[in-house]
């Protein structure tokens, strides 16, 4: 069973649309979620980082974390063609080693 | 503030013959990370240091892959020999002790052909 599970891509959306990304994880003890962005050809920049229940806004984007169905979502609000990228889920048990789910390409179509 | 830097950015080697990776982490940074990014997949962790010590290589296939770093700054990364499933991105990401934010440098892609 794989630790980090994200919903199967690819995600097209319409410029100015919400995209909706998905995530669930197996291991219960984990405490620290964090949300990736990577550019084709490049490298992940950490954009959203959650550790309690609840929703957390920064900007355009929201992360979404429930502890107890293990799953934790990322909202991007008016999708921009920028946002075209393969969003990765990771997760921590707090020992600061992350691990990454497979990622959900999104495409915004202009 | 410089990033982090890893060379080369794209090797091609042949199977059975050995490669080396380099990174410098961001000054400052006392852990240091390798991942393995395999095509269409997450990073995963490979091995992770804490100044010059490793702090976990358990995922690390330690019959051909070596890590170490020297001084607790700069790293190494080699395999030796390479299989054909070793084509990927490897990522080195640095931190501050005991924080979560990673950064990545730019990676090496390895083709084995």
């Amino acid at each position: 069973q794989k630790e980090v599970e994200q919903n199967s891509g690819p995600l097209s959306v319409p410029e100015g649309a919400i995209a909706s990304l998905n995530c669930t994880y197996s291991d219960r003890v984990s405490q620290s979620f964090f949300w990736y962005r990577q550019y084709s050809g490049k490298s992940p920049e950490l954009i959203m980082s959650i550790y309690s229940n609840g929703d957390k806004e920064d900007g355009r984007f929201t992360a979404q974390l429930n502890k107890a169905s293990q799953y934790v979502s990322l909202l991007i609000r008016d999708s921009q063609p920028s946002d075209s990228a393969t969003y990765l889920c990771a997760v921590s048990p707090n020992d600061y080693k992350l691990s990454f789910g497979a990622g959900t390409t999104v495409t915004v179509r202009a | 503030e410089a990033g982090v830097a890893q060379s080369p950015r794209y090797k091609i080697i042949e199977k059975r013959q050995s490669v080396a990776f380099w990174c410098n982490p961001i000054s400052g940074h006392a852990t240091l990370y390798w991942y393995q990014q395999i095509l269409g997949q997450g990073p995963k962790l490979l091995i992770q240091f804490q100044n010059n010590g490793v702090v976990d290589d358990s995922q690390l296939p330690k019959d051909r892959f070596s890590a170490e770093r020297l001084k607790g700054v700069d790293s190494t990364l080699k395999i030796q020999p390479a299989k054909l499933e070793d084509s990927a991105v490897y990522l080195c990401a640095s931190s501050l002790r005991n924080t979560y934010e990673q950064y990545f440098g730019p990676g090496t892609r390895l083709t084995v052909t």
